[in-house]
């Protein structure tokens, strides 16, 4: 069945440091990458979607790569804050089906 | 705007009690999904409404879970006889396309508990 992977381990870093998070699919191919925010007690919050035929795509401060051969996304927030503190996840959509993928996420703590 | 609301927030139900959850997705969008997301999970896919109609329930847990958008706006998802297993944080998601690939829309949330 269709996974997507993220690091469950907290990732903890000073503010004003570079914060990428990793995403692996396995035996699939999704059409699209989307990364989204999620604070807590709070429904997800977009950020980023990038296509299966793009490299990399950015917005302000967060960019998102998609490694096809690797089946790997890494997603960037550089000049990170504490205001970035949150769980961020990773989801993979298939043009087969009409489902999110959506991994475990990935909480990010920025100390100041 | 008004984004997409859900209600209740919170729900405690008994063991073999009937819920219903209800979500108002952002006026004129066109899908509609719902999810379930357990502690420290990521949400996990339950169904998909395109207008009115459901185009895909295949990841309903059980035959106990049921849903509707009987006009294209508003739906519920029902679960009929409780189960323990099934407390979680039941998500609703909307988008203005005609399927989820493009951005969709959260809402709070209804955490469900069952006792």
């Amino acid at each position: 069945s269709q996974k997507i992977e993220q690091n469950s381990e907290a990732l903890n870093i000073q503010e004003g440091k570079t914060a990428t998070l990793t995403c692996n699919y396995t035996n699939y191919s999704p059409a699209y990458l989307q990364w989204y925010r999620q604070d807590p007690g709070r429904g997800p919050v977009f950020l980023l979607l990038i296509r299966e035929n793009e490299k990399e795509k950015r917005k302000e401060r967060l960019k998102v790569t998609f490694d096809t051969t690797l089946k790997q996304s890494l997603f960037h927030i550089t000049a990170s804050q504490p205001a970035d503190s949150a769980t961020y996840l990773c989801a993979a959509w298939m043009d087969s089906s009409y489902k999110l993928i959506f991994g475990s996420g990935t909480r990010l703590l920025v100390r100041p | 705007g008004a984004g997409v609301s859900q209600s209740p927030r919170y729900k405690v139900a008994k063991r073999g009690q009937d819920v219903a959850l209800r979500c108002d997705p952002i006026s004129g969008h066109v899908s509609l999904f719902w999810y379930q997301q357990a502690l420290g999970q990521g949400p996990e896919f339950l169904t998909y409404f395109q207008n009115e109609a459901q185009l895909d329930k295949s990841g309903l847990p059980s035959d106990r879970f049921f849903a509707e958008r009987p006009e294209g706006s508003v739906s519920t998802l029902k679960i009929q006889r409780t189960q323990q297993e099934d407390s979680a944080v039941y998500l609703c998601a909307s988008s203005l396309s005609t399927s989820g690939k493009f951005e969709q829309y959260f809402g709070p949330g209804t955490r469900l508990t069952v006792t």
